[in-house]
């Protein structure tokens, strides 16, 4: 498995606000990606982060709102931008270790935006 | 990717197996079946996956029908800790995961 920690745990942010979060493995993975979960809903992918180009963005999810980093084979940002209170969610990171083997998830990131 | 039908929700008594059905009726030969759950809204913890085989870990058993159109997610010894939304997930060529709404299990002392 992979150790994944993310930051910050949790998050109260005011409306108009954006929030960058971390995410963070213990080793080098080929592919992250990043979720959200609204409240009382299940997850949904947001976008695939690529290490040395631009996200891959989900229907739905745009790189204005959702700008994403992947400096290296370790680590990815999200950054919610210009936030609003329909953001207030659990964000997650997750990782394969290589292309097709098994996900796994951070502990994700709780936002309640006011 | 193949889209899954599971229960909204099941109870199951402390000490006895819970059996969480799922339902795959199009997946493709070359996807698989996962299993996750979420306990309390942390980050989803992988219980098993399973191609065409039954499959067995320190978690969990995984019995796929020969057809592969459905499958059942045995816990063995259910304890109040296994209370969580569990997930059935089709994975295919894309690698994504498409999370359903998923089975609430209610382990009851």
């Amino acid at each position: 498995s992979a150790v994944i920690s993310q930051k910050p745990s949790r998050d109260i942010c005011q409306r108009g606000t954006s929030l960058t979060i971390q995410c963070q493995v213990d080793s080098q993975v080929t592919m992250m990606f990043w979720y959200r979960q609204q409240p009382g809903q299940s997850l949904t992918l947001i976008a695939t982060a690529n290490q040395g180009s631009e996200a891959t963005y989900e229907s739905g999810f745009v790189i204005d709102k959702f700008p994403i980093s992947r400096p290296n084979l370790t680590f990815s940002t999200l950054t919610v931008s210009n936030m609003s209170p329909e953001d207030s969610s659990i964000y997650l990171c997750s990782v394969d270790r290589a292309v097709g083997e098994t996900q796994y998830f951070g502990p994700g990131t709780r936002l309640l935006v006011l | 990717d193949a889209k899954t039908t599971q229960p909204t929700s099941m109870d199951c008594a402390e000490g006895r197996a819970a059996n969480l059905p799922c339902n795959h009726s199009t997946i493709s030969g070359n996807e698989y079946v996962y299993w996750y759950r979420q306990i309390h809204s942390q980050g989803p913890q992988y219980i098993i996956h399973g191609l065409k085989n039954n499959e067995t870990n320190e978690m969990a058993s995984l019995i796929i029908t020969e057809d592969r159109k459905s499958s059942t997610l045995i816990l063995p010894h259910a304890t109040l800790r296994d209370t969580a939304v569990y997930y059935c997930i089709v994975r295919g060529s894309n690698y994504k995961l498409t999370f359903g709404k998923g089975t609430l299990l209610t382990v009851n002392p």
